[in-house]
């Protein structure tokens, strides 16, 4: 199984709401990642975890938490959020450690914030 | 610090035609290279990587793409484009260095095929 799926495939919510975005891999990956997506843009990392530790956070604000509850799973909890972080949110994953090894990608979460 | 220019963010081929994307890197140490494809409302999919060894590399759908050291390029190729191919592709440079396996892409070619 090569898969990462991710959970809701789209999301509608206002600023004063609180959602959160699931993703999933059994593929005994240890690192696994966030990245936000503008249209006609490349992939923004946000955050890194490495055997379930954040390793990473590239400066997001505090408005997305992420949660690495398993091996196999991670969260990003958003709360808050404004209408510029409307964006595909994608989440990967990879053997920890080197960059020998790709990143396998999940379908994306297409997120709305009205 | 590593850096990826991919020259032409779109680009539009006849079916049947070679497809030629290509990408340009920066790195101050023997570079990790990789291209991803992207079809509208998906995720990123492997096409390819080089790390090591042979400067050929092979992917999937008919791909391959060569690491040119002194050109510092990785460029795309495919001898023959199919309306399928039409999608979002990017390229992405890491290293032996880089712990935390943090990628640099590239703007993206959007790729177009004519029927």
């Amino acid at each position: 199984d090569t898969e990462v799926t991710q959970t809701p495939k789209h999301l509608v919510m206002g600023m004063t709401n609180k959602k959160s975005l699931k993703c999933e891999q059994h593929m005994g990956h240890r690192a696994m990642y966030w990245y936000k997506q503008k249209a006609k843009k490349p992939p923004e990392l946000m955050f890194v975890y490495s055997y379930e530790k954040l390793s990473i956070n590239e400066s997001v604000p505090s408005r997305f938490s992420p949660e690495c509850p398993n091996s196999s799973l991670l969260n990003l909890h958003l709360h808050a959020l404004q209408p510029e972080d409307s964006a595909l949110y994608l989440c990967a994953s990879s053997h920890p450690g080197t960059s020998l090894y790709e990143q396998y990608f999940g379908p994306g979460t297409r997120l709305t914030v009205t | 610090a590593q850096s990826v220019t991919q020259l032409g963010s779109h680009v539009s081929v006849s079916e049947g035609a070679l497809v030629l994307l290509r990408c340009n890197y920066s790195s101050s140490v023997p570079p990790y290279l990789f291209w991803y494809v992207q079809y509208p409302n998906q995720g990123l999919q492997l096409l390819l990587k080089y790390t090591t060894g042979a400067t050929l590399v092979k992917g999937i759908n008919g791909f391959e793409a060569e690491f040119k050291k002194s050109e510092t390029s990785f460029h795309l190729t495919k001898p023959s484009a199919h309306m399928s191919d039409a999608a979002e592709y990017f390229c992405a440079v890491s290293d032996e260095n880089n712990a935390g396996n943090m990628l640099t892409f590239g703007g993206g070619t959007r790729l177009m095929v004519k029927p």
